[in-house]
């Protein structure tokens, strides 16, 4: 069954500290995996889409690692913010489907 | 663009009576997705449409819900007749290119079944 697992399922970081958050899948044939910040009241933002052969993407303070071989990414953020508090939901797609399949989320809080 | 359009962002509403939700997708995506989001299971997959067709319904919960996609520019999902249980935000994303595409969330449909 296809699965997607994240880790740690909620996090509290002082501002300015780094932080790694863990997904873990089984979906296969593997096409695709994003990660995304949901906001409290708002819809989910694309932060990265790292495809098979990427190893690591960056966008901007967020950096998402992928090791298709494990079935693993993690989503590393760099000097933490107020504004970082949010959910990151880890979605992986196959090959064979259009279908995503949604981690349930690891819930960051960023306190001052 | 202007993005995903949801409406109504909240609804409130008593067991029994149908609720419509409407999603007006970003020009030219050829996927709309349909979810489900609740604090217990997270986001759930209910239904999605590849150019207006209903290509997998299986995570519809049961008859009481439906979804059409009568055009490229818009597309309902209703819940008749509603109940408590059906209380949760619901979200329209749209997909340009299933592989490599950025899905597109709307900002999502508060609904709370009384």
């Amino acid at each position: 069954k296809n699965q997607v697992e994240q880790s740690p399922q909620s996090l509290i970081i002082l501002e300015g500290k780094n932080c790694t958050l863990q997904c873990n899948y089984t979906v296969s044939p593997f096409s695709n995996l994003r990660w995304y910040k949901q906001d409290t009241g708002r819809g989910p933002v694309s932060l990265t889409i790292m495809t098979f052969s990427e190893n690591t993407k960056s966008n901007g303070r967020y950096t998402a690692t992928l090791d298709a071989d494990t079935k693993q990414s993690s989503l590393h953020i760099t000097a933490s913010q107020l504004s970082d508090s949010a959910s990151y939901i880890c979605v992986v797609s196959g090959m064979d489907t259009d279908k995503l399949i949604f981690g349930t989320g690891t819930r960051l809080q960023v306190f001052p | 663009d202007a993005g995903v359009i949801q409406s109504p962002r909240h609804e409130v509403t008593e067991m029994g009576q149908e609720v419509t939700l409407r999603c007006k997708p970003i020009s030219g995506h050829d996927y709309l997705f349909w979810y489900r989001q609740t604090m217990m299971r997270g986001l759930e997959l209910l239904i999605y449409f590849n150019n207006n067709v209903p290509i997998d319904d299986s995570g519809m919960p049961e008859d009481r819900f439906s979804a059409k996609m009568p055009n490229a520019s818009f597309s309902t999902l209703k819940i008749q007749p509603s109940e408590p249980r059906d209380s949760a935000v619901y979200f329209c994303a749209t997909l340009g290119f299933r592989s490599t595409g950025e899905l597109f969330f709307g900002e999502g449909s508060r609904l709370t079944v009384l």
